[in-house]
Formats: C-alpha cells, sequence, structure tokens
C-alpha cells in the first residue's frame, strides 16, 4: 500500500465513450502525476499539477482532459480514444515539485483498453 | 537531462546477492541518483537514492562510484519477489523524473 490509490483497476472502453480515471492520495501530498505506460515502452510523463494548479502537459491529445479539484485529487477524463491510447496510466504524488531528492509514490495504474 | 545506462535484463540465484549496475557518465554534480523498480502489474515502487556517499535502507544499498560516473544497487539477499523492472534515474532539481527502459531482474528459485 503506497498511499496512492487509483481505481478502476481495469477499464475497456470503445472509441465514442466517456469515461474517467481517478486518483486519490492519503500522503498530504501536494504534486500529482499522471504517466502513461504503453507496452514494451518506457514511462511517459503526461501531466503535472503543484497545488492543484497544472504545471506540466507534456504534449498530450485533447482526447485526454486531466482534472485536479484538490492537492488530494486526480482525474483523468477520457473521450473519443483511439486503441493507440491502450496502456496502463499511472498516478504519482510526491511532498514537493522538483526538488532533485523528491521520491514519487505511484498508485497500481488502470489498465485501459480501448477497442 | 543526463541518461542513464543500464543492462537490458538479468538473472539471478534466489537468496543469492544481486548487483544492478548503472552508468551516467554526463552526471552533473547536483544530480541525484535514484533507483524504483517495478513488480508486474504494478506502479514503480521507490528503492533508494544517494548523491555521493553510499547508502543502505531496509530494501537495498546503493554504491556509488567516486566519479560518481556509474553506480550499482545491491540485493543482498534476492528472493522470487524482487523479481522486477529496476530503474537507475537521475534527478535534477526543476525536473521531472524521467523513467528509461530499465533492468529487467529474473530470479531463479
Amino acid at each position: 500500500e503506497t498511499g496512492v490509490t487509483q481505481t478502476p483497476r481495469h477499464l475497456v472502453m470503445g472509441m465514442t465513450n466517456k469515461k474517467s480515471l481517478k486518483c486519490e492520495q492519503h500522503l498530504g501530498h501536494n504534486a500529482m502525476y499522471w504517466y502513461k505506460q504503453s507496452a514494451k515502452k518506457p514511462l511517459e510523463l503526461m501531466f503535472v499539477y503543484n497545488f492543484k494548479e497544472q504545471t506540466e502537459n507534456n504534449s498530450v491529445p485533447s482526447r485526454f482532459s486531466p482534472e485536479c479539484p484538490n492537492s488530494s485529487h486526480l482525474f483523468l477524463h477520457l473521450h473519443t480514444l483511439q486503441p493507440e491510447d491502450s496502456a496502463l496510466y499511472l498516478c504519482a504524488s510526491s511532498q514537493v515539485l522538483g526538488a532533485s531528492n523528491e521520491k514519487l509514490f505511484f498508485g497500481s495504474g488502470t489498465q485501459l483498453s480501448v477497442l | 537531462d543526463a541518461k542513464t545506462t543500464q543492462p537490458n535484463s538479468m538473472e539471478s540465484n534466489e537468496e543469492e546477492p544481486v548487483h544492478l549496475p548503472c552508468n551516467h557518465s554526463t552526471i552533473s554534480g547536483t544530480d541525484y541518483i535514484h533507483w524504483y523498480r517495478q513488480l508486474p502489474s504494478q506502479g514503480p515502487e521507490y528503492v533508494i537514492h544517494g548523491l555521493t556517499s553510499n547508502v543502505n535502507n531496509r530494501m537495498a544499498s546503493l554504491a556509488i562510484a567516486e566519479d560518481r560516473k556509474s553506480s550499482t544497487l545491491i540485493l543482498h539477499r534476492a528472493t522470487l519477489r524482487d523479481a522486477a523492472v529496476y530503474y537507475c534515474i537521475l534527478s535534477r532539481a526543476g525536473n521531472m523524473l524521467t523513467f528509461g527502459g530499465g533492468t529487467r531482474l529474473m530470479v531463479k528459485p
């Protein structure tokens, strides 16, 4: 148990569906992150939030829409996805943003399949 | 960002020590060396980090070369539960952690 909880663990959706991934951290951290891990590829950073404000968007297509209502919760809203968006989506948090000795705490991820 | 180089895969026998190498020849003076591991069907988990001196914790030890151009993660007694992908990452202030391909460690009973 890392203190970062992601739901659902698995999600299958059609290309016309709208769904949301949820992440909650119980660590009192101020920074939260979305990463994408496609099969056989390294983790790719998607979005970063610090104190609820988005600080980084790594050229992510607009069909992925993040939301951070408070420092403990992070959502990733999905709409009109493509089959190549099938991947493991990982949420992480850290106490502070951008410190070189800072640790990241990851959730177990949501395994997404787009049909 | 400074890059790291790790072997794609390594094998170990259960209950034997494992030394996972990492090269980072372009490391700068203030970069921390971090290690994470990712068990099957899980997110990455923090293992250990250091700057210049060797570090020990309950999970592993980190040996850092004197010139800091390489480091070694040491698992003192590998168990089957240590089978995972191990990532060596350089962390620089102001930059986000960038994960590479890591080393897939296989542990044989």
